[in-house]
């Protein structure tokens, strides 16, 4: 069956440090591929995407993420983390197969340490 | 320009009670979302519509959900009866064709059914 998984539910990083959040789905073909962001009592927000061309997309508020096609996987990265960066990440895809029908994966609630 | 913008923000109904929340999407958006936000169950995508017409609905639990979207402006989403366990968050997103693009996110309604 199709699938978006994101193992970690909760992480926790100290201020300043690097981040990765972990993203692999379980699709026929590449997807169209997303990273959103929600604060408490929020929607989602749009950090970045990846449709196809170079593997490391660039997104909004520092993140970056790097589609690797071997290993099925999307993570999100962040060299210095903020403690505005405190939020819960999605990450979400779409079948290249005419359909509009986003699928989101469980969510990665981050927490940082002053 | 307004994003999307949803009502009521909360509701707290009694169980058997019908409930209708309400979406008013990005102008110029083709593309209209209901999603469904549970601990449980993460982000549910519950139907999408184009250009006002119903694609998918696979995803609406039961016969007591309907969506509706007279119009490009507006769409409905109707609990009759409500019971507890629909109790979530019911969030409304809305892009623009041509691809699968952003989701702009409504900042949500809480549904509490007692």
């Amino acid at each position: 069956a199709q699938s978006v998984t994101q193992p970690d539910i909760h992480i926790t990083v100290s201020e300043g440090a690097s981040l990765e959040l972990r993203c692999n789905y379980s699709y026929g073909a590449t997807p169209y591929l997303f990273w959103y962001v929600q604060s408490p009592g929020q929607g989602l927000q749009l950090l970045l995407k990846y449709f196809s061309g170079d593997t490391l997309v660039q997104g909004i508020k520092g993140f970056e993420a790097e589609f690797k096609r071997s290993q099925s996987s999307f993570n999100l990265r962040k060299p210095s983390v903020h403690w505005s960066d405190a939020a819960e990440y999605f990450c979400a895809v779409v079948p290249t197969s005419g359909t509009y029908k986003y699928i989101f994966g469980t969510g990665t609630r981050l927490k940082v340490l002053a | 320009d307004a994003g999307v913008i949803q009502s009521p923000r909360h509701e707290v109904t009694e169980m058997g009670q019908e409930v209708t929340l309400r979406c008013k999407p990005i102008s110029g958006h083709d593309y209209l979302f209901w999603y469904r936000q549970t601990m449980m169950r993460g982000l549910e995508l519950l139907i999408y519509f184009n250009n006002n017409v119903p694609i998918d609905d696979s995803g609406m639990p039961e016969d007591r959900f309907s969506a509706k979207m007279p119009n490009a402006s507006f769409s409905t989403l109707k609990i009759q009866p409500s019971e507890p366990r629909d109790s979530a968050v019911y969030f409304c997103a809305s892009s623009k064709g041509g691809g699968p693009g952003e989701l702009f996110f409504g900042e949500g309604s809480r549904l509490t059914v007692l």
